[in-house]
C-alpha cells in the first residue's frame, strides 16, 4: 500500500485557502488519491479523488502534478465550519479493495 | 437511504464483560469496513468483508476481537472480554464494488463511542 505523509495540523482564517500537500512517493500506477474530511465527533466524508493533473468540485480542488507522488487538496475561502481533519488516502490491497487512513491533517479554522 | 447504522451509539460497560456493535450498511453496498478511531493511534481498518466474506482481518488487534457478517445488510463486532485499553469510536463504513484501480467512497456511519471502565 502507498504510505502517505500529510502535516499534522495548519492554522488558517477566514476567507483564506488553504492547501494540503501529501506525499506518496510509492503510488501505484493503477492508484487513486481520495481526500476525505472529518469533523468531529463524526465519521469521515468524501471530498473528492483524482488520478492526474486537477479535479474540482463544489467542495474542494485536487492538484496532482504529472509524476502523482504528491497531491494539494485546496480549499477556497475558508470558514470557520471547516475545521476538521483531512486524510490523504492512496492504495489498494493485492486484491485491489482497499483504504488505509494516515494520521490525517487538523486544520483550525480561526476568525 | 438512512446511511449506514450504527448502534448503540454510546456504550459504556466494565472490563471482562461482552461488547457487541452493531452496523447496517448501505443497501446494495458490497463492502463492509470496521475502523476503530483513538487519539493516539487514529483511525485504524479492522477488518473489511466482501459480499459477506471476511477478507482482511489483519486489523484486528487480538483474538478477543471478533467480526461477522451473516447478511448483506448486517454485520456485529464483538469484543469478549473487554478492556479499557479498548476504549475508542468505532467506526463502520460500506462502499459499492470497487473497479480496478478506482476507489469507491467509502461512507461512514456515526460511530459508536465505547468506554470500559
Amino acid at each position: 500500500l502507498a504510505k502517505t505523509t500529510q502535516p499534522i495540523s495548519m492554522d488558517s482564517y477566514e476567507g483564506q485557502e488553504v492547501n494540503i500537500t501529501c506525499s506518496h512517493n510509492n503510488i501505484a500506477t493503477n492508484d487513486y488519491i481520495t481526500w476525505y474530511q472529518q469533523f468531529p465527533s463524526q465519521g469521515p466524508r468524501f471530498i473528492i479523488q483524482g488520478y492526474k493533473t486537477k479535479v474540482t468540485n463544489e467542495v474542494a480542488s485536487l492538484f496532482i502534478p504529472a509524476d502523482r507522488k504528491s497531491s494539494t487538496l485546496s480549499l477556497p475561502r475558508v470558514s470557520l465550519s471547516d475545521t476538521a481533519v483531512y486524510y490523504c488516502l492512496v492504495g489498494v490491497d493485492n486484491a485491489g479493495n482497499m483504504l488505509t487512513f494516515g494520521g490525517g491533517t487538523r486544520l483550525m479554522v480561526k476568525p | 437511504d438512512a446511511g449506514v447504522i450504527q448502534s448503540p451509539r454510546h456504550e459504556v460497560t466494565e472490563m471482562g464483560q461482552e461488547v457487541t456493535l452493531r452496523c447496517k450498511p448501505i443497501s446494495g453496498h458490497d463492502y463492509l469496513f470496521w475502523y476503530r478511531q483513538t487519539m493516539m493511534r487514529g483511525l485504524e481498518l479492522l477488518i473489511y468483508f466482501n459480499n459477506n466474506v471476511p477478507i482482511d482481518d489483519s486489523g484486528m488487534p487480538e483474538d478477543r476481537f471478533s467480526a461477522k457478517m451473516p447478511n448483506a445488510s448486517f454485520s456485529t463486532l464483538k469484543i469478549q472480554p473487554s478492556e479499557p485499553r479498548d476504549s475508542a469510536v468505532y467506526f463502520c463504513a460500506s462502499s459499492l464494488v470497487l473497479a480496478g484501480g478506482i476507489q469507491d467512497t467509502q461512507y461512514f456511519g456515526p460511530g459508536t463511542r465505547l468506554t470500559v471502565l
